[in-house]
C-alpha cells in the first residue's frame, strides 16, 4: 500500500529566508506523481508544485522548487526568500497514474513565515 | 477562485440524519473528486467520477454515496450521521481522469454533526 509521510509537523522560516519540507514516499509503483499542496487559513488548497517519477529533472515555479529523490523516495518542497503569505499548511501528496487510481495526501507541515 | 463550487458553506446536524453536499466542477472539467479533512488532519480521499462514471474509490464508508449527473454537477450524501462525521469536505476537479491531472479546490463544506 502506498504511504505518505512527512516528519515535521510545524516548522517557522524567518522572512526572505529559505526553508526546506520533506516528505518521504512508500510505493511499488513505476510511476506516479508527486504534488505539494498548500493550505493558508482560508482553507482552501490550492497546487504549489507536481512532479511526475518518471521526468527526473526536479520541477520549479517561482520560489518553489523540489528534490526529487526516487531511489530514496524522497519528495522534499524549498521554498526560497520566504514570504508571509507562505504561512500555511503544506501537504505533500502522491498520485497513481494507472490502473485503480489512489490519492494520498500526507498529515502536513505547519509553516510560520517571521517577520 | 478556483471555478469549484460548493453548498453549502457550512453544515449543522444532528446525529443519525442524512445531509446531501454539492459540487459544480469548473467549466470543461470532467473529473469530481471528494475528501474529508478532519479536524487539523490531511485529506483523506473519498471517491472520484469522471463524465458520470465512477472512476476511483478511496476510504469511503458504505453510509456515505455520491454521484454525478449528466451536467457534470456531484453530490455527496452522507447518511446516519456519527460525531466523528464531522469535518471539512473538499470537493475538486480536473480536466481528465488520470492521477496527475491538476486537481482543482472548492472552497469546502464544513459539516458539524452535534
Amino acid at each position: 500500500a502506498q504511504t505518505v509521510t512527512q516528519s515535521q509537523p510545524e516548522m517557522s522560516v524567518q522572512e526572505a529566508e529559505t526553508v526546506t519540507l520533506s516528505c518521504t514516499y512508500d510505493t511499488s509503483e513505476s510511476n506516479y506523481y508527486l504534488f505539494w499542496y498548500k493550505q493558508p487559513p482560508s482553507r482552501q488548497m490550492i497546487l504549489v508544485i507536481r512532479q511526475e517519477a518518471y521526468k527526473q529533472q526536479n520541477a520549479t515555479e517561482n520560489r518553489f522548487s523540489v528534490n526529487f529523490q526516487k531511489a530514496a523516495k524522497s519528495f522534499s518542497l524549498k521554498i526560497s526568500d520566504s514570504q508571509l503569505g507562505d504561512t500555511a499548511m503544506y501537504f505533500c501528496a502522491f498520485s497513481t497514474t494507472s490502473g485503480t487510481y489512489k490519492y494520498i495526501f500526507g498529515t502536513g507541515t505547519r509553516l510560520k513565515v517571521l517577520a | 477562485d478556483s471555478g469549484v463550487t460548493q453548498t453549502p458553506k457550512h453544515l449543522i446536524t444532528a446525529t443519525g440524519q442524512r445531509v446531501t453536499l454539492r459540487c459544480s466542477p469548473r467549466s470543461g472539467d470532467l473529473s469530481v473528486y471528494w475528501y474529508q479533512q478532519s479536524l487539523d488532519q490531511g485529506l483523506q480521499f473519498l471517491i472520484q467520477y469522471y463524465n458520470g462514471e465512477e472512476r476511483a474509490k478511496g476510504n469511503i464508508l458504505e453510509r456515505f454515496s455520491a454521484q454525478q449527473f449528466p451536467d457534470l454537477h456531484s453530490e455527496l450524501n452522507l447518511s446516519s450521521l456519527e460525531l466523528g462525521d464531522s469535518a471539512l469536505y473538499f470537493c475538486a476537479s480536473s480536466v481528465g481522469s488520470i492521477g496527475g491531472n491538476e486537481q482543482f479546490f472548492g472552497p469546502g463544506t464544513r459539516l458539524t454533526v452535534l
